[in-house]
């Protein structure tokens, strides 16, 4: 079973909104990644964690805030994101960070 | 970000036609891997590439790590219509964290 879970599949917020992506799996994982993905674009790695730390933050605005509460469980917190922000935001995992990271279906954000 | 090279862009071939595509780079990658996307989907992993020369199937499709380690292609054979989507390339370099993604190519097949 190669399967990463995703929460909300859409998602409409507006700028003064606060929500969270939700990524799962259970496939006894150690690394999980959060990425963005503008249309027609390559994913853009936004967050890596290793063995539940945060290892990689590529930079990414304060309004994105990443959570690892078990080796299963991603999070990923919005709070007063801009329109160009809009985006497939999609969750991979790996065995460890040195393997193939497998993608889970992604959720669709509109910021109005 | 850094991209790798992907080509072509996009190809419009008919049903049962083989279609090939390849990622070239400037830097050693020391894992290839190809992924499928559809519309609105995540990537789809197709193939994993661990050994320089390594050429490895994947039912209608197959791969190759170039003995160089900087370039990767992917063949499909007899392509039908489900093969339609984008397909993404991605290296990983050595001692790293971090996949670094092609530009990808667009596939349409027509029956």
């Amino acid at each position: 079973d190669t399967e990463v879970t995703q929460t909300p599949k859409h998602l409409v917020m507006g700028m003064t909104n606060k929500k969270s992506l939700k990524c799962e799996q259970h496939m006894g994982h150690r690394a999980m990644y959060w990425y963005k993905q503008k249309a027609k674009k390559p994913p853009e790695l936004m967050f890596v964690y290793s063995y539940e730390k945060l290892s990689i933050n590529e930079s990414v605005p304060s309004r994105f805030s990443p959570e690892c509460p078990n080796s299963s469980l991603l999070n990923l917190h919005l709070h007063a994101l801009q329109p160009e922000d809009s985006a497939l935001y999609l969750c991979a995992s790996s065995q460890t960070r040195t393997y193939e990271q497998y993608f889970g279906p992604g959720t669709r954000l509109t910021v109005t | 970000g850094q991209q790798l090279n992907q080509s072509p862009q996009s190809m419009f071939i008919q049903e049962g036609e083989d279609v090939s595509m390849n990622c070239t780079s400037s830097s050693i990658f020391n894992t290839w891997l190809w992924y499928k996307q559809d519309p609105g989907e995540g990537p789809v992993l197709l193939i994993a590439l661990y050994k320089a020369g390594e050429l490895t199937s994947n039912g209608r499709l197959t791969a190759q790590f170039g003995i160089t380690r900087k370039d990767s292609f992917l063949n499909i054979s007899a392509s039908i219509p489900s093969d339609v989507g984008i397909y993404f390339c991605a290296g990983q370099p050595f001692n790293t964290d971090k996949l670094i993604f092609g530009t990808g190519t667009r596939l349409q097949v027509f029956p």
